[in-house]
């Protein structure tokens, strides 16, 4: 069975700093897809950057890019230039590609605090 | 992708009754997945919800506590049965995009049972 592990349940940082939240899984399989959501205090889960473990380069989205370490399963999120609005939830999730059940598998999550 | 309209948002209810939350899709989908989210925790699967066959629930859930109803390719409602304090959570739909795109969700309901 797949795991995912949050090891930060909260982390803060300075408006405009650079903040990376970690990310490790377990897994047996070797196509799968990652992905990073953003839960505000508004409940809306927002997806935030996905990953193909067939990819080598991370992937990126504005200010949010990822450092996927395949081998030592590991999949990092770092938010750079961190605004006020990123103040957020954010869960690690692993989905197995093709999987017959097609679920996601949700990490603990790290509550993210950027301050002023 | 997709976009889902959930409802209610929030409820408060008292213990022994039963609320049903609805999520509506702009779009026909095969499945439909219910989650749970307790205070302070991360998104625990309920259940899988199929147009036209029993929802298949995940161990701890039964179809007595949170039946489902999934009529068309584009709606599905959970109840939560007789509640107790316990049931107090977020509950959120979702469904599946297209492998990489990942899922969408709901808002979300934000049950409080007193």
């Amino acid at each position: 069975a797949q795991t995912v592990t949050q090891s930060q349940p909260e982390m803060s940082v300075q408006e405009a700093e650079t903040v990376t939240l970690s990310c490790t899984y377990d897994t047996s399989e070797n196509n799968y897809y990652l992905f990073w959501y953003k839960q505000p205090p508004s409940r809306q889960m927002i997806l935030v950057i996905r990953q193909e473990a067939y990819k080598q380069q991370n992937a990126t989205e504005n200010r949010f890019s990822v450092n996927f370490q395949k081998a030592a399963k590991s999949f990092s999120l770092k938010i750079s230039d961190s605004q006020l609005g990123d103040t957020a939830m954010y869960f690690c999730a692993f989905l197995l590609y093709g999987g017959s059940q097609g679920n996601l598998i949700f990490g603990k999550g790290t509550k993210l605090s950027v301050k002023p | 992708s997709a976009v889902i309209s959930q409802k209610p948002s929030r409820d408060i209810c008292q213990r022994g009754t039963s609320l049903t939350i609805q999520c509506q899709v702009d779009s026909q989908v095969t499945m439909m997945f219910w989650y749970r989210q307790q205070p302070g925790q991360s998104l625990t699967l309920i259940a899988t919800a199929n147009q036209g066959s029993e929802a298949t629930y995940e161990s701890g859930f039964v179809i007595d506590k949170f039946p489902i109803s999934r009529p068309n390719l584009t709606f599905s409602t959970l109840t939560v049965s007789n509640m107790s304090p316990e049931d107090s959570s977020i509950y959120l739909c979702s469904v599946e995009g297209m492998g990489r795109d990942g899922y969408t969700f709901g808002s979300g309901t934000r049950l409080t049972v007193v």
